[in-house]
């Protein structure tokens, strides 16, 4: 079946440093992908749609030049967390949609900012 | 704004009894997702419903999608310890919307 990875699985950095996430479907194309924030024991939220070709499309209240996102090509989608604060340690999670139009998730990326 | 209403929040069961989680949405939906999202893990597809009063059973896991096409329900019957976990619904295709999500947690 289709596959989404994402890495690093976890990452521990310094606050005011930049963290960059992976998001690759390993067996079929995506041009769109979407990025997810998930805090312990809630919802999943989705914080842009990334598309292959152009700029993402950042949900309200998602700051653009936070959560830089870049689509490289129809298997990836790069979400970088610049300037990183303790507020933004959370679950970070992608997604493709994947044969049948429905979303394979990534297992997830947990980042704790220090 | 597009929503979709989940409920409820939480719900603890006991191993073999019955569990029910209902989504309802403001507007009608061209087709509804289901998802379960193990604790730690990532939300993985269960099911997905189109037509209006579809019924989709999976062993013991039961989908319904309501007639007018605005409300969801999936239903676990003599639930297992396997079943925890939190099951999300999920509307949309380009615009995705998560339901809030139920959190079932069983006492064996």
């Amino acid at each position: 079946g289709a596959v989404v990875s994402q890495h690093p699985s976890w990452v521990i950095c310094k606050s005011g440093t930049s963290v960059k996430i992976e998001c690759r479907s390993l067996d079929f194309q995506a041009t769109t992908m979407f990025w997810y924030r998930q805090f312990p024991k809630q919802s999943l939220m989705l914080m842009a749609t990334s598309n292959e070709g152009s700029k993402a499309t950042y949900e309200q209240g998602v700051e653009k030049d936070k959560f830089l996102i870049n689509h490289a090509s129809l298997t990836l989608s790069t979400l970088t967390v610049t300037s990183a604060h303790p507020e933004d340690s959370s679950f970070y999670i992608c997604s493709a949609p994947g044969p049948g139009d429905t979303q394979y998730f990534g297992p997830g990326t947990r980042l704790t900012v220090l | 704004g597009q929503q979709v209403m989940q409920i409820p929040q939480y719900q603890h069961v006991q191993e073999g009894e019955d569990f029910t989680t209902y989504c309802n949405s403001s507007t009608t939906l061209s087709n509804i997702q289901w998802y379960k999202q193990r604790p730690g893990g990532h939300p993985v597809f269960l099911i997905q419903l189109v037509k209006s009063g579809e019924v989709k059973k999976q062993k013991r896991l039961t989908f319904q999608f309501g007639e007018a096409k605005k409300n969801s329900s999936l239903h676990i019957t003599a639930t297992q310890t396997t079943d925890v976990g939190t099951y999300f619904c999920l509307k949309g295709a380009q615009k995705l919307v998560f339901g809030q999500g139920t959190r079932l947690t069983i006492n064996p």
